[in-house]
């Protein structure tokens, strides 16, 4: 079985710029989320996808953050205009589950961004 | 909103010692999870022990939750050059759809 796809791996580009991160979570699966980790902490959700609706973007800095998940798969993760506290990596993770998270979540490998 | 919180957050042994971490955690859970983090990599997940369980084994790991002291515990008994990683506690709260992450531990296994 095919894991979660990210990318770019790496990605660094000056403040202000944008940049955009894509995952393709594990097929079947119903439930997409986007975390943020900060070098030495623990990942932080940003936003949670339940087949192409948002459960919870409660933490996303609206800001500047957008993501979407088209037609219930792949979903993208957008940084416009970034910030250098921006620099982390962007976890992408999926789980089968539909009533909100009871069991364990699949990650990809992760985008790290360094905004210089 | 509801964050575990683990302890040592740095551990270094020797290879075939046993590595214990604890974490704690602040309200009322449906389960916790553990996640290992290899540097550079994403998380993979170790075990899940639901509210209603006590002790949960899987190869050599050993996980113990203690509710009334909102509580838990990963052991790593004989431990390899291979478990050297990221230990983080996920907590899935109860009446929450959010499942949230610790600090994490940083092991260390010389060979």
């Amino acid at each position: 079985e095919a894991g979660v796809a990210q990318s770019p791996r790496y990605k660094i580009i000056e403040k202000r710029q944008s940049v955009a991160f894509w995952c393709n979570p594990i097929s079947g699966h119903a439930t997409l989320y986007w975390y943020q980790q900060i070098l030495g902490q623990g990942p932080k959700l940003l936003i949670q996808f339940q087949n192409n609706g948002v459960v919870d973007d409660s933490q996303l800095p609206k800001d500047r953050f957008s993501a979407e998940r088209l037609k219930g798969v792949d979903s993208t993760l957008k940084i416009q205009p970034a910030k250098l506290e921006d620099s982390a990596v962007y976890l992408c993770a999926s789980s089968p589950g539909l009533a909100g998270v009871r069991g364990e979540l699949f990650f990809g490998e992760g985008s790290r961004l360094t905004v210089l | 909103s509801q964050q575990g919180e683990e302890d040592p957050q740095a551990l270094s042994i020797q290879e075939g010692e046993n590595a214990t971490m604890n974490c704690s955690y602040k309200t009322s859970i449906n389960n916790l999870q553990w996640y290992r983090q290899n540097s550079g990599r994403g998380l993979v997940h170790l075990i899940l022990i639901r509210s209603n369980e006590r002790e949960k084994h899987s190869g050599r790991l050993r996980v113990t939750l203690d509710t009334s002291k909102k509580s838990s515990s990963l052991l790593i008994t004989a431990s390899r050059a291979a478990d050297t990683a990221s230990y983080f506690c996920a907590t899935d709260v109860y009446g929450n759809n959010r499942l949230a992450f610790g600090k994490g531990n940083q092991v260390v296994v010389i060979p």
